[in-house]
């Protein structure tokens, strides 16, 4: 198994711009997540995925979209990017919901927005 | 709230001294999971912690979650090159939801 993986792995964009950073994983895992790590400030959470065709809003979600039309796949839009989303940007899936499974984390993807 | 305060923010140790680190809430914590991260790399699940009282030992690494579940600790006995990184503790929040402290940096000095 692959696991967790995220491409790409740095991604430098222009104010205004706007990309996807796409998210996959192969365990069958129903709960799908995106972090965004910040120095100091630990991980906090975007959107998350309970399900295919289900969504919700995590802490800061504003200036992010994302969509699940399949259980392996989890992409997160910026819409028009800001130097304020310069930041680490990690996927994660665990098995369920619940908050007490294991959560599998992707390698990352560092964006500067200029 | 349902924050999760971790202390110290770093950690400067000599190869071979030991390493604590703590998390703490104002509310009960129904479990607490720990997660380390070496630099440029991503988390990684440790541990779960669950039961009041709990102690989980692997290898140097020991967890405990305190008797009233409103703390936990995690400690590193003899600190190796290897142990370098930072340490994220997480509890469940009311909607099921990861809440993550923000990490202790364990760094050795040369």
């Amino acid at each position: 198994n692959a696991g967790v993986t995220q491409t790409p792995k740095f991604q430098v964009l222009k104010t205004g711009q706007s990309m996807t950073l796409q998210c996959a994983q192969d365990m069958n895992h129903e709960y799908m997540s995106w972090y965004r790590q910040d120095p100091g400030m630990g991980l906090r959470l975007i959107h998350y995925s309970v399900g295919a065709g289900i969504t919700d809003q995590g802490e800061v979600p504003n200036g992010y979209n994302v969509s699940r039309s399949t259980t392996e796949d989890f992409p997160l839009r910026l819409l028009s990017a800001a130097p304020s989303q310069t930041s680490v940007y990690f996927c994660a899936s665990s098995y369920s919901n619940r908050g007490t499974d294991t959560q599998y984390f992707g390698p990352g993807t560092r964006l500067t927005v200029l | 709230g349902q924050q999760v305060m971790q202390i110290p923010q770093y950690q400067h140790v000599q190869e071979g001294e030991d390493f604590t680190t703590y998390c703490n809430s104002s509310t009960t914590l129904s479990n607490i999971q720990w997660y380390k991260q070496r630099p440029g790399g991503h988390p990684v699940f440790l541990i779960q912690l669950v039961k009041s009282g709990e102690v989980k030992k692997q290898k140097r690494l020991t967890f405990q979650f305190g008797e009233a579940k409103k703390n936990s600790s995690l400690h590193i006995t003899a600190t190796q090159t290897t142990d370098v990184g930072t340490y994220f503790c997480a509890r469940t929040g009311s909607n099921y939801q990861l809440i993550w402290g923000a990490g202790t940096k364990l760094i050795i000095k040369p």
